[in-house]
């Protein structure tokens, strides 16, 4: 059974520019959850999709944004970048029967570098 | 979720059984504990969870106390390969899909 796949793994931008990265779910998986990991923060809560909705939002500003396809495939944004926004961004999927979290299957990650 | 506490760093000789403590005094009766372990520059890996009794599965073991207030979660025969940051968490589930990750520990593994 594949894994959770992101892309790109690795990826430079300056300042004020945007960047999109997507994440593919494990197959029959309709939860999916992004994290900012950075070295000061640590991991940190962006946001949850289920079915093509967000359910759930950490506290982050605006320019951070995401979305869902009808494939449960996500992809998340970060608008004007910011030299903070340099992270290993993160992306995990769940089953989400309702009843509970469950069990969280991580990405390896998208590394941003913010110059 | 309820704060977790957990020792920055610990060391265990490989072979011998890893003891990995967690504190959470405020766990609410319908939070599970949960822990993950982030193997460096990978994304963290479930490992296992458990809400009253202790729970075995093929990486490890979980014993939580009788009155829920601290957790271990028992490596038997630690690998070098267990190095890693590992996570306690606490958290009811439900429409709530977030964890709330802590600094947990860096376990170490020497030969």
């Amino acid at each position: 059974k594949a894994g959770v796949t992101q892309t790109p793994r690795y990826l430079i931008k300056t300042r004020g520019q945007q960047v999109t990265l997507s994440c593919s779910p494990i197959s029959g998986h309709r939860s999916v959850s992004w994290y900012q990991q950075t070295p000061g923060q640590g991991l940190q809560f962006l946001f949850e999709y289920f079915s093509e909705t967000q359910r759930n939002k950490g506290n982050f500003p605006g320019r951070f944004s995401g979305r869902q396809f009808s494939n449960s495939r996500s992809e998340m944004n970060v608008s004007t970048l910011e030299l903070g926004d340099s992270a290993l961004y993160l992306c995990a999927s769940s089953l989400a029967s309702g009843t509970g979290i469950g069990e969280l299957f991580f990405g390896e990650g998208s590394r941003l570098t913010v110059l | 979720d309820a704060k977790t506490t957990q020792p920055p760093s610990m060391d265990c000789a490989e072979g011998r059984a890893a003891n990995l403590p967690c504190n959470h005094s405020t766990i609410s009766g319908n939070e599970y504990v949960y822990w993950y372990r982030q193997i460096h520059s990978q994304g963290p890996q479930y490992i296992i969870h458990g809400l009253k009794n202790n729970e075995t599965n093929e990486m490890a073991s979980l014993i939580i106390t009788e009155d829920r207030k601290s957790s271990t979660l028992i490596l038997p025969h630690a690998t070098l390969r267990d190095t890693a940051v590992y996570y306690c968490i606490a958290t009811s589930g439900g429409s709530n899909y977030k964890l709330t990750f802590g600094k947990g520990t860096l376990l170490t593994v020497n030969p």
